[in-house]
């Protein structure tokens, strides 16, 4: 299937400071990309959805100038988690869509990122 | 999209078929069964869909009950790797339509 990586893996930094995350497509352009978080125990919440060069669309209760999206290029992109404090600890997932007609089985999911606020 | 309910959690013996069931009572005629998994601390893995008729692939099988209403799926052989959070979505399929995850049921796999 498909490969979707993120960068880093695990992060940790100070309250306040800016974290930017990477999803990347490596073998196919995904001109759609989503946006997970998810805490422990919890199940995966759709955070946004983040289109090749427009602007992310983001679920209800999601603050955009804080979780910032860019999606520069059909296999990239970011989210970069602004002023961060210790609730935003959390996984953070990617998942790319694979422009292929047809084909349901059309998103892959990164192995997720651990964000860690102290 | 129609709402999933599913067991919380699940026991299963190695070597022996898990068989996890969904309910989707409120399923539309255009919405499609998926089914994820989640491995600890990884990113979720695609196993299988379906829409009326069951389906079989390397990994697992689905079973569609006639009305629809609910579903199972089966690991004929499971082993100690399976033991992960499975998801029951279900959604119409069309172009860039977002998956959004249920509680899902914690199936653990014991030697």
């Amino acid at each position: 299937g498909a490969v979707v990586s993120q960068h880093p893996s695990r992060v940790i930094c100070k309250s306040g400071t800016s974290v930017k995350i990477e999803c990347r497509s490596l073998d196919f352009q995904a001109t759609t990309m989503f946006w997970y978080r998810q805490f422990p125990k919890k199940s995966l919440m759709l955070m946004a959805t983040s289109n090749e060069g427009s602007k992310a669309t983001y679920e209800q209760g999601v603050e955009k100038d804080k979780f910032l999206i860019n999606h520069a290029s059909l296999t990239l992109s970011t989210l970069t988690v602004t002023s961060a404090h210790p609730e935003d600890s959390s996984f953070y997932i990617c998942s790319a869509r694979v422009p292929t007609g047809g084909n349901h089985n059309e998103q892959f999911f990164g192995p997720g990122t651990r964000l860690t606020v102290l | 999209d129609a709402k999933t309910t599913q067991p919380p959690s699940m026991d299963c013996a190695e070597g022996r078929a898990a068989n996890l069931p969904c309910n989707h009572s409120t399923i539309s005629g255009n919405e499609y069964v998926y089914w994820y998994r989640q491995i600890h601390s990884q990113g979720p893995q695609y196993i299988i869909h379906g829409l009326k008729n069951n389906e079989t692939n390397e990994m697992a099988s689905l079973i569609i009950t006639e009305d629809r209403k609910s579903s199972t799926l089966i690991l004929p052989h499971a082993t100690l790797r399976d033991t992960a959070v499975y998801y029951c979505i279900v959604r119409v399929w069309e172009y860039g339509n977002k998956l959004v995850f249920g509680a899902g049921t914690i199936l653990r796999v014991k030697s």
